[in-house]
């Protein structure tokens, strides 16, 4: 079965803190993604990879980085977290192969900033 | 860039009653078209997709979509609903980018409420 896990479902973290989200797929899929979800603005992606150590940015990248060293494993960093990162952060994955492919969701990470 | 527009936020509806969702994309020579379902406190999984053919799509626990290109359209229905059926419901198209690969762009998302 197809499988997106995000490290941590929960986490608080103070102001100024670095902040790493971990995501891994096992689905040998080439590209990454992260997103982030807020009520009323829908799902806005923050960066994606679509290979090993290749990313782009997405529609709000400003105060988020990503890293990519395995094909598997795709990380968010917040460099010096601050409250309106507050949010629920989504990790999904898709193929590059084929037409109109599914792009796969973790369970999510909520991230609380204080 | 492609976009899609969900142009309701909540949408209550009794038990048993049939419902519609509806989404509109930006116009484009092609075009692969997704509803994701999201229940509480969970990821987004798969409902259904269009990518050619037919324009009426079945996806999983009754949904159907139907595709309409002149009027950039693909709205979610379903005949009649449960009260399992509520959830938030996103509208998605997957998007070329300059790099040559793909990105999928969301909607903003609308909340099904079923009723007793």
């Amino acid at each position: 079965d197809v499988k997106v896990t995000q490290s941590s479902r929960y986490l608080v973290k103070r102001t100024g803190e670095k902040v790493f989200l971990e995501c891994v797929q096992d689905m040998d899929h080439e590209n990454m993604f992260w997103y982030r979800q807020d009520p009323g603005l829908g799902l806005r992606l923050i960066y994606f990879s679509y290979d090993v150590k290749m990313k782009e940015k997405g529609d709000i990248p400003e105060g988020y980085s990503v890293s990519r060293e395995k094909k598997e494993r795709f990380s968010l960093i917040l460099e010096s977290a601050s409250t309106n990162q507050t949010s629920m952060y989504l990790c999904a994955s898709s193929s590059r192969q084929g037409l109109g492919n599914t792009i796969y969701f973790g369970e999510g990470s909520w991230l609380t900033v204080v | 860039a492609q976009s899609v527009t969900q142009l309701d936020s909540q949408v209550p509806v009794f038990e048993e009653a049939p419902v519609e969702l509806r989404c509109n994309y930006s116009s484009s020579v092609s075009v692969y078209l997704f509803w994701y379902v999201q229940y509480p406190n969970q990821g987004l999984q798969l409902l259904l997709k269009y990518l050619s053919g037919s324009t009426l799509v079945k996806g999983i626990n009754g949904f159907e979509a139907e595709f309409n290109k002149s009027q950039t359209s693909f709205h979610l229905r379903k005949p009649s609903v449960h009260i399992s059926d509520t959830a938030e419901y996103f509208c998605a198209v997957r998007s070329t980018t300059t790099s040559g690969t793909y990105k999928y762009i969301f909607g903003t998302g609308t909340r099904l409420k079923v009723l007793a």
